[in-house]
């Protein structure tokens, strides 16, 4: 069965700290991996995505993640924080952009 | 970009009634649309997938008699919660993918409590 685990439930950062959040997934397959963000009050939004390629994926705002095949993992990465990133981050998986698996969801709260 | 509403926002019910939410894409067609379910603290879990013109397809434990999804239309999904009941009480939020199935583009999602 296919399954994402995020590492993380609840990351503390101050303003210009550097951003890893985990992601392991578990899927059977060629895999599409993404991650999502949800601000407050809005709803889920693309941050950046991966299909094949280059295993280094940039996003919006700053954003990036790294595909590594071994081990099984798609950790997001963002070298300096800000306050407007505050967010709750979802970690997905799934064939093309057909069914999604999500993760449990890292919620990011940074303080000015 | 492009915009997935739903409808409503929220909605308060006695146990037994029926709900009815509405996913629309309002600048683009969806030949397929999906819909999760997401309990407090915990993440969405896919409940069908739902595509133009004909049947939707359940995830496994969703029962479908009591989740009726129709999706008569390529910008229109509705998921009608029948006969429900407080363990339904939960936070719905559908997705639209775009003909080209380049994307998927979510709802803001629809809060449930039922009485």
């Amino acid at each position: 069965a296919q399954s994402v685990s995020q590492h993380n439930h609840h990351v503390i950062l101050s303003e210009a700290a550097s951003l890893e959040l985990g992601c392991n997934y578990s899927y059977g397959g060629t895999v599409n991996l993404f991650w999502y963000v949800q601000y407050p009050g809005q709803h889920l939004q693309l941050l950046l995505k991966y299909f094949s390629g280059d295993p280094l994926v940039k996003g919006i705002k700053g954003f990036e993640a790294e595909f590594i095949k071994s081990k099984f993992s798609f950790n997001l990465r963002k070298p300096s924080v800000q306050w407007s990133d505050t967010a709750e981050y979802f970690c997905a998986a799934g064939t093309s952009y057909g069914k999604l698996t999500f993760g449990q969801g890292t919620i990011l709260t940074v303080h000015p | 970009g492009a915009v997935v509403s739903q409808h409503p926002s929220w909605v308060i019910c006695k146990s037994g009634t029926s709900v009815k939410i509405e996913c629309r894409s309002l600048d683009f067609q969806a030949t397929t649309m999906f819909w999760y379910r997401q309990f407090p603290k915990q993440s969405l879990m896919l409940m069908a997938t739902s595509n133009e013109g004909s049947k939707a397809t359940y995830e496994q434990g969703v029962e479908k008699d009591k989740f009726l999804i129709n999706h008569a239309s390529l910008t229109l999904s509705t998921l009608t919660v029948t006969s429900a009941h407080p363990e339904d009480s939960s936070f719905y939020i559908c997705s639209a993918r775009d003909l080209s199935g380049s994307e998927q583009f979510f709802g803001p999602g629809t809060r449930l409590t039922v009485l």
